[in-house]
């Protein structure tokens, strides 16, 4: 029962050009949604997240944008930079009736820039 | 400013045998979550302690598997009699609140021959 999909496992975009990473979830009760990216061998670090409130948030080269009718979201980076090859994990936060929080994440979408 | 410590950061063990991962937290946060990676998957949340109490193990396997947040010390992800279905990438993290983001450490690698 996988809440959270990312559908495609990897992608490729030449440096410059805009990434475009996709996250679809099932759950209607998730309340905001984050953005990891992993490097190998590292743990995930923390990019960007957005409320369920809203349907776009903005951080310098990264954009995430959410349409909760589609109950999808996705991430845009541009322009895409060498730097940026890592992989990157959807998250979606749920939060559980003892008020504690759950994030949920997808298995990844492995992004490749090249130069 | 340390970050979430884990370690150790490899460890193989043989089907049977113990393994226990451990996780300092950042300072300032009393709350951690375990999370394990199988190969070609996401992470999957296994368990979400405050000091001295589990506030959520829905993820954790009921036998095998047990997790604890002393009062002094760092958080313990314990595995006993380990099988090769236990090799993974163990992963902390921890945050000052019950929502927000989530820090996590590098993971703890466990090989099980």
């Amino acid at each position: 029962d996988q809440q959270v999909k990312q559908n495609s496992p990897s992608l490729s975009v030449q440096e410059g050009r805009i990434s475009i990473l996709n996250c679809d979830y099932t759950n209607s009760m998730f309340d905001y949604f984050l953005w990891y990216k992993k490097y190998p061998a590292e743990g995930p670090t923390f990019l960007i997240s957005i409320s369920s409130i809203k349907d776009k948030n903005e951080d310098g080269r990264f954009t995430v944008f959410l349409n909760k009718s589609a109950k999808h979201l996705s991430l845009h980076i541009v322009p895409s930079q060498p730097g940026d090859s890592a992989v990157y994990f959807c998250a979606a936060s749920l939060l559980t009736q003892g008020g504690s929080e759950k994030l949920v994440f997808g298995k990844g979408t492995k992004l490749t820039v090249n130069p | 400013n340390a970050g979430v410590m884990q370690n150790p950061r490899h460890l193989v063990r043989r089907r049977g045998q113990e393994a226990r991962l451990r996780c300092s937290p950042m300072k300032g946060h009393s709350h951690v979550y375990w999370y394990r990676q199988l190969p070609e998957e996401g992470l999957k949340f296994m368990v979400y302690l405050q000091k001295e109490n589990i506030i959520d193990e829905s993820g954790m396997p009921k036998e095998r598997f047990s997790a604890e947040f002393p009062k002094e010390g760092p958080s313990i992800l314990r595995i006993q009699q380990v099988v090769r279905g236990d090799s993974a990438a163990y992963f902390c993290a921890s945050s000052p609140f019950t929502t927000g983001e989530l820090f996590f450490g590098e993971g703890s690698r466990l090989t099980v021959l």
